[in-house]
């Protein structure tokens, strides 16, 4: 199985400025054929189901603000949120989708500071 | 609109089993899979497996391999997730969701259900 990893564990960070959440795959998640990277990010709110951001590592799902960002290729992956508004506290996780079974970081809890 | 609506809270004793139903409206529910993922309380998410409502065709994890069972029934655009021998470490939230693309298992997840809250208790 693909084990994920998160860094830190939980964040504050104070309005308007940036946040950045690492995520390290235990393989790469980049498959050769199409050049994509098999990796997700979600932000759930809590008493809420979660909801994807990101996709193949740095594509942005429709709707979501663009602040959000990803990035990394391989092992390596990064969620910044540029400028942090208070909807956004929640806890982000990472997923990779390459191999089944699909496996979650362990998520990271952002705050206001 | 697309949705996913999942059935109620449950409550079974150790040793029971459970049925989750979640029903797709919106969209051509053989199109897409559907994957089961759940949340023990306060914890993290876990990957539970996929069906592809259109073949019947199955993927669980490892970890409950002979416990779960998941089906569809394409006339009521309905999947549903069976887990049985149930444990107290089963208490969870469990959602399912589906992928960005039809026909492909392998996507981030776009839609999920609001979940279902199944306890397990003595």
């Amino acid at each position: 199985d693909i084990v994920m990893t998160q860094s830190p564990d939980s964040l504050a960070v104070s309005l308007g400025e940036r946040a950045t959440i690492n995520c390290k795959s235990s393989q790469s998640l980049l498959y050769n054929s199409n050049n994509k990277n098999y990796l997700a990010w979600y932000q759930q709110r809590p008493g809420q189901p979660p909801k994807v951001l990101i996709y193949w590592a740095s594509a942005r799902e429709s709707g979501v603000p663009d602040r959000f960002s990803g990035s990394g290729s391989g092992t390596d992956f990064t969620l910044t949120i540029s400028s942090l508004q208070a909807e956004d506290v929640a806890v982000y996780y990472c997923q990779q989708y390459y191999s089944t079974p699909f496996t979650f970081g362990p998520g990271t809890k952002v705050e206001i500071k | 609109q697309v949705h996913l609506g999942q059935s109620g809270a449950e409550v079974r004793r150790p040793g029971a089993s459970v049925k989750v139903s979640c029903t797709a409206s919106g969209y051509n529910f053989t199109g897409y899979f559907i994957h089961w993922v759940r949340q023990a309380p306060g914890q993290g998410l876990e990957w539970m497996g996929w069906i592809n409502p259109n073949s019947g065709g199955t993927n669980y994890a490892q970890k409950f391999q002979g416990r779960v069972t998941m089906t569809g029934d394409t006339s009521i655009s309905t999947a549903y997730l069976e887990l049985s021998r149930l444990k107290s470490d089963d208490t969870a939230v469990y959602y399912c969701a589906r992928p960005t693309d039809p026909g492909y298992y392998r996507n981030a997840f776009n839609m999920w259900g609001l979940g279902t809250m199944v306890t397990v208790s003595s």
